[in-house]
């Protein structure tokens, strides 16, 4: 079956636009995270939904970053005003229930110059 | 001190070795346990979980230590197909399912 898919692949930003990173889980799975990992380094959390409550956005860096769930699937992390550390591959992952196997999608990888 | 700690290699060893990665964690309230395994420039996928009493997988077993807060990898002979890298993980917490840290990873490479 489908797996976790996020779009775009690969985006390119210059420092200051905005950008909106999608993110499809698997189909009827709850709970949906995202991470941030930056070059040579392990994943990082920062928020996590069940359905379309957001329970948890402690990983978030900054005010800058903003992520949504509206109907309980589809979710979508923005970046406002982009800077070049926010460069690195956001990965989303989702899982049936809290407690289940996340499977992750092949991330979205973000360049900012 | 990060909350999971992993060398990060790399490790350079040839086919049909056995190579071992070990791991750190600072939260004694942590839970669950799993090793990711994370291809070049793709997800990490889940390799396996590790339980208390120690769990094997074919060529894979893990290990956790609770007093230690001390978890391993242990991989026989090894197939040019294991070359990624090897992410420890732990849970957050009693409370906190599924809420996962990562360790930055151990990188493998075997070669021919």
């Amino acid at each position: 079956g489908a797996g976790v898919s996020q779009s775009p692949r690969y985006k390119v930003a210059k420092r200051g636009q905005d950008v909106a990173l999608r993110c499809d889980p698997i189909s009827g799975h709850v709970s949906l995270f995202w991470y941030q990992q930056a070059l040579g380094q392990g994943p990082e959390f920062l928020t996590y939904f069940q359905n379309e409550a957001q329970l948890d956005k402690s990983g978030l860096p900054s005010d800058r970053f903003f992520a949504e769930r509206p109907e309980g699937s589809v979710s979508t992390l923005k970046i406002q005003r982009t800077q070049q550390e926010d460069s690195a591959v956001y990965l989303c992952a989702s899982s049936l229930t809290y407690t289940d196997t996340q499977y992750f999608g092949p991330g979205t990888r973000l360049t900012v110059l | 001190r990060k909350e999971v700690e992993q060398d990060p290699g790399p490790f350079n060893v040839p086919e049909g070795a056995t190579v071992a990665f070990n791991c750190t964690y600072s939260n004694s309230a942590s839970q669950s346990f799993f090793w990711y395994r994370q291809d070049c420039r793709k997800e990490p996928k889940l390799l396996m979980s590790v339980y208390s009493s120690g769990n094997e997988d074919g060529r894979f077993t893990a290990q956790l230590n609770r007093a230690s807060q001390y978890i391993s990898l242990l991989i026989r002979d090894s197939k040019l197909s294991d070359s990624a890298t090897y992410l420890c993980v732990v849970n957050k917490g009693n409370n906190a399912g599924n809420m996962l840290t990562f360790g930055g990873g151990t990188r493998l490479m075997v070669k021919p």
